[in-house]
């Protein structure tokens, strides 16, 4: 596609509900991240694949959350019994490989934990 | 541990003035990133900074990187509305460390 694209755009859970967030990379692009924006904060970096593989997860919260990209292209956030700590943009981004490529955002799920 | 500050966290401005953002970093990193962010949309890439003295300009905006002061300057020329935006620095090669934002607001 032409862009990152994230689904859903918005998305509120009940305390304690598992959620699902997905991010479709830039085709060919083979780095893939996903970063976590609370309200009036910049992003912070959650955890990296290239292609399928899992290079850093160290900056994942808790084990409530975990991260998959099973054929190198698609990626799925998950986050399993949500508190309301959650509530943040979750923004994915991808890159090409190489020291001169930069990231390229999508427009993040909005995540609101009631 | 890799630390980004950027001052001031709030700027209001003037159309047709002038200002510059700065971003602080505390270990040494050969890339830096600008980013802009509108309210409620995701980031825009303005600049890649890929090392010491590197200078770039697009439009109103232009960035600048000393690696050995560890310090980057985002310069604003002639201030316009549109231009009202959060912006962030980061720095980082695969893992991005992004800076606190500044938040700009430019008035008639």
């Amino acid at each position: 596609g032409a862009g990152v694209s994230q689904s859903p755009r918005y998305k509120v859970a009940k305390r304690g509900q598992d959620v699902a967030l997905r991010c479709d990379p830039i085709s060919g692009h083979v780095s893939l991240f996903w970063y976590q924006q609370a309200l009036g904060q910049g992003p912070e970096f959650l955890t990296y694949f290239q292609n399928e593989a899992q290079l850093d997860k160290s900056g994942l919260p808790s084990d409530r959350f975990f991260a998959e990209r099973p054929e190198g292209s698609v990626s799925t956030l998950k986050i399993q019994r949500t508190q309301q700590e959650d509530s943040a943009v979750y923004l994915c981004a991808s890159s090409r490989p190489g020291l001169r490529t930069e990231a390229f955002f999508g427009q993040g799920t909005r995540l609101t934990v009631v | 541990e890799l630390k980004v500050e950027q001052n001031p966290l709030f700027l209001s401005m003037q159309e047709g003035k002038n200002y510059t953002i700065y971003c602080n970093y505390s270990t040494t990193s050969d890339r830096l990133y600008w980013y802009r962010q509108d309210p409620g949309k995701s980031l825009e890439s303005l600049f890649v900074l890929l090392s010491n003295g590197a200078v770039k300009q697009e439009g109103r905006l232009m960035a600048s990187l000393d690696t050995k002061a560890r310090l980057s300057t985002l310069h604003i020329t002639a201030a316009v509305h549109d231009l009202s935006a959060t912006y962030f620095c980061a720095v980082g090669v695969d893992k991005l460390i992004f800076g606190t934002g500044t938040r700009l607001q430019v008035f008639p």
